[in-house]
């Protein structure tokens, strides 16, 4: 069966630590997604990423960072977190382009 | 242009009932409309998508209505059970462009 799985399901952080949130795949997808989900605004796409090693701005991407050193891994860094990056994050894998994304069961961020 | 509007934010409807969801647009360019469906604790899950090619997709209880003159597209749920409780999401994107334009999202709660 078709797996995604995020690091950690809560999360709670102070103002300005450095921040990683871990997504892997188990299904040999060629693209990565990082989104965050915010009540009444729907899902905002940070990053994607469609190869190893490759990496495109989302709609949001300031304060944000990621690295896919491996094609199953996709991290999310928050360089310096702040209170407005305060969260549930969701990691989603395809195969092709935005057809089918398969999603993570999500990372509850706070940040204090 | 960019934006996908859904309605109704949230919506109650008694088992057996017929729930309704709509989606507005107004980037012609987009061709590729998928309804995502959240439980809570969960990531999204791919519903049931459709293109302009066609004015309806059904699956099971769950049928897509497309209307591209009016740039509308609509998910009706026949037969709603208290199991279809959740959130629901519609999308829509362009071409091969890895970036799904996301609506706000429904809370769908059936009464039994």
């Amino acid at each position: 069966d078709v797996k995604v799985t995020q690091s950690s399901r809560y999360l709670v952080k102070r103002t300005g630590e450095k921040v990683f949130l871990e997504c892997v795949q188990d299904m040999d997808h060629e693209n990565m997604f990082w989104y965050r989900q915010d009540p009444g605004l729907g899902l905002r796409l940070i990053y994607f990423s469609y190869d190893v090693k490759m990496k495109e701005k989302g709609d949001i991407p300031e304060g944000y960072s990621v690295s896919r050193e491996k094609k199953e891994r996709f991290s999310l860094i928050l360089e310096s977190a702040s209170t407005n990056q305060t969260s549930m994050y969701l990691c989603a894998s395809s195969l092709g382009g935005n057809e089918k994304l398969f999603f993570g069961s999500g990372t509850q961020l706070s940040v204090l | 242009q960019q934006q996908v509007k859904q309605s109704p934010q949230s919506l109650i409807v008694q088992k057996g009932g017929i729930s309704i969801i709509n989606c507005a647009y107004e980037n012609t360019a987009f061709d590729y409309f998928p309804w995502y469906q959240q439980f809570p604790g969960k990531g999204p899950a791919l519903l049931i998508a459709i293109r302009p090619d066609v004015s309806e997709k059904k699956e099971g209880r769950f049928t897509i209505s497309f209307n591209k003159s009016a740039k509308q597209f609509s998910l009706h749920i026949m037969d709603s059970q208290p199991g279809d409780s959740a959130t629901y999401f519609c999308a829509a994107s362009s071409g091969s462009n890895y970036q799904l334009i996301w609506g706000a999202g429904t809370k769908l709660i059936i009464k039994p």
